[in-house]
This record gives structure tokens, C-alpha cells and sequence, in this order.
């Protein structure tokens, strides 16, 4: 079974500009949520999407959306790209529902650098 | 508010000897709990979990974590350090109270494994 695929893997973009992640997930999971993380803050949780509705939101501003189509493919966009958005983000999927009891699994992540 | 605490940047072993990475939490109700590692330039890789049951937990690659209720810990563990398994470790809790599958994670701990 093919694992987590993320495109692009890098990606450089300047301030303000805006930019659009995508991720497939393992065949058959229907929940997607989404990562940031950096040096600093380490790991934090953007938003999670399951059968095409966002379920949960981390406390990011409103620049950062995301969007899941009904083959559970998951998109992120951020917009008015700041410095600090540099980040690798990295998506999850997991099975069973998004169950609570489920491990995720993460993809090799997009590395945006923004200058 | 869930969190999590891994105390080390830093944990330095010999090839061959046991090793140890702590992780402790902060959760309403019961806590579920999963340990992951990160090589560089990849995702995260799913080590195992605790769920309920034994409170000894075994995983990939040899390692397995212990929970303890009392001291609200779940501590990575494995009999015989690889020079292979220089990484970076997170520990990751989600509570059963919530509705929220999103995981909450730790700072991580740099594990350097010398030959």
C-alpha cells in the first residue's frame, strides 16, 4: 500500500505571495490533518478534514485554510505568506474514521521557505 | 489543555547499550499515547501506542514505552542502542475526552547513538 505522498517537497516563495500544498493519502483513509513545524515551535496541529469537512482547527490565523475533495485528497493554502511561516508541513492520514484509538501516518512533508 | 513534556534535547548512548527517552503528559480523562520517529528530511514514522490494556507496549524496530498512571508517563525504551537509530523521537498524546483527534506533541528528544 502506498504511504502518504505530499507535493511539492520544496517550495520557495517570497512575502506575500501566496502558495498551495497538496496531499494524497493512504487508499481508504478519509481523515487528513495537516502539521507545522519549526525549530522553535516544533510540531503543532493546523486543521483536520474528514469525508470533505474540517473537524477540528488548531489556533492558527485565518491566512492558513485547507480543503479535502471526495476522493480525501487534502489541500493547504496559506496566503500573504509571512517569514514565519517558513516551516516543513507535513500531512497525516489515518484509518478507521479518524478514530480516536488510530495512529497516523505522516508523508516526507513540504519544506516552504519564505523570503 | 493536553500536553506534553519530553525533559532532553538530548540523549546520548553507546551503541549496544539500553536506552531511555522520557515523556511525560497532561490529560482529562484517559490518555492515549504514541511514540513516533523522525530521520532527517522525512515524516514522522509511527512506533507504537498505548491504548489500554498492559502497560508495557512493544513496537517497531525493537523499541518498546511503558505507561505509568501514577506518574503520568510513557517512556521509550530499547534493550540495545543501533547506531541506526540516531533520530529524532516524539511523543505524542490525545485524550479520550475530547473530540479532537488531532495529536499534541512533544518537543522531541535528539537521540545520538556513538559506535
Amino acid at each position: 500500500k502506498a504511504g502518504v505522498t505530499q507535493t511539492p517537497r520544496y517550495l520557495i516563495k517570497t512575502r506575500g505571495q501566496q502558495v498551495t500544498l497538496s496531499c494524497s493519502p493512504i487508499s481508504g483513509h478519509r481523515s487528513v490533518s495537516w502539521y507545522q513545524q519549526t525549530p522553535g515551535q516544533g510540531l503543532q496541529f493546523l486543521f483536520e478534514y474528514f469525508s470533505e469537512t474540517q473537524r477540528n482547527k488548531g489556533n492558527f490565523p485565518g491566512r492558513f485554510s485547507g480543503r479535502q475533495f471526495s476522493n480525501s485528497r487534502s489541500e493547504m493554502n496559506v496566503s500573504t505568506l509571512e517569514l514565519g511561516d517558513s516551516a516543513l508541513y507535513l500531512c497525516a492520514s489515518s484509518g478507521g474514521g479518524g478514530s480516536k484509538y488510530n495512529e497516523q501516518f505522516f508523508g516526507p512533508g513540504t519544506r516552504l521557505t519564505v523570503l | 489543555a493536553q500536553s506534553v513534556a519530553q525533559p532532553e534535547d538530548q540523549v546520548n548512548v553507546a551503541e549496544g547499550n539500553p536506552l531511555t527517552v522520557k515523556c511525560t503528559y497532561s490529560v482529562s480523562g484517559n490518555p492515549y499515547l504514541f511514540w513516533y520517529v523522525q530521520y532527517p528530511n522525512r515524516g514522522l514514522q509511527f512506533l507504537l501506542k498505548y491504548i489500554t490494556g498492559d502497560n508495557l507496549v512493544k513496537g517497531s524496530y525493537g523499541f518498546e514505552a511503558e505507561f505509568n498512571k501514577s506518574q503520568t508517563s510513557f517512556h521509550l525504551k530499547k534493550p540495545s542502542a543501533l547506531v541506526s537509530d540516531s533520530a529524532l523521537y516524539l511523543c505524542a498524546v490525545r485524550s479520550e475526552d475530547t473530540g479532537r483527534r488531532a495529536l499534541t506533541f512533544g518537543s522531541g528528544t535528539r537521540l545520538q547513538v556513538q559506535p
